[in-house]
């Protein structure tokens, strides 16, 4: 099966514009997160997604940040005007729904690295 | 709130030499706890699992015990080799909701 993709894989960006990050998860992974480390610290969450709805959304830094998972498939993390400290690597992961899913492992992809000048 | 504290690295070994890297938390209840790894270039990836006290993960020689008492996980291995460079990090995910929450990670290096 086709792991979890994350587009792009870099991006540099000044201060002020904006960026959108996608994730596109495994086919048939209805839980879909986003994750963020900045600065060799620990990895942090920021929302999860059931299917199309956001199940957990508390991570979240502030308003800049909007994620979105139109029809339940592929997500994006859109940050609008970014700033310095949304330097990081941006993570996206996916794992079934099952129903156990608290001891289910995430599916990670590759990241995105974004940084803020 | 549900934290992970795992030791600082780097953390710099020879071929064939004894690994430890500390994992404690802190949560109520029972949570889940994992090991995942992250190759170089690579996203992360699962190494080992356990769900309940006194479980033993283990994966490609590794191996983590949950103590529930101590509130540790930490993760071993007799025996490293180069291809285990990378960055190892603890998580935890509760009985009571979906997130799971990592720690700083460590990055080990294995010199040949």
């Amino acid at each position: 099966e086709a792991g979890v993709t994350q587009f792009p894989s870099h991006s540099v960006i000044e201060k002020g514009q904006t960026v959108t990050l996608r994730c596109d998860p495994i086919s048939g992974h209805d839980n879909l997160y986003w994750y963020r480390r900045v600065m060799g610290k620990e990895i942090k969450f920021l929302l999860h997604f059931v299917k199309e709805s956001k199940q957990d959304e508390s991570g979240m830094p502030n308003n800049r940040f909007l994620a979105e998972r139109t029809g339940g498939t592929y997500s994006t993390l859109k940050v609008q005007p970014a700033e310095l400290e949304d330097s990081g690597v941006y993570f996206c992961a996916s794992s079934p729904w099952t129903g156990s899913s608290y001891n289910s492992p995430l599916h990670f992809g590759n990241g995105t690295r974004l940084t803020v000048t | 709130g549900d934290s992970v504290t795992q030791m600082e690295g780097p953390v710099t070994l020879s071929e064939e030499a004894f690994l430890t890297i500390n994992c404690t938390y802190t949560a109520t209840g029972y949570p889940s706890l994992f090991w995942y790894v992250q190759y170089p270039g690579e996203g992360l990836q699962l190494l080992l699992k356990a769900t309940k006290a006194d479980d033993k993960g283990s994966n490609k020689g590794f191996e983590a015990t949950y103590r529930k008492e101590t509130t540790s996980f930490h993760l071993e291995k007799g025996s490293v080799q180069v291809s285990d460079s990378a960055v190892y990090f603890c998580a935890l995910r509760g009985t009571g909701g979906f997130k799971t929450i990592f720690g700083a990670g460590t990055r080990l290096f294995v010199k040949a």
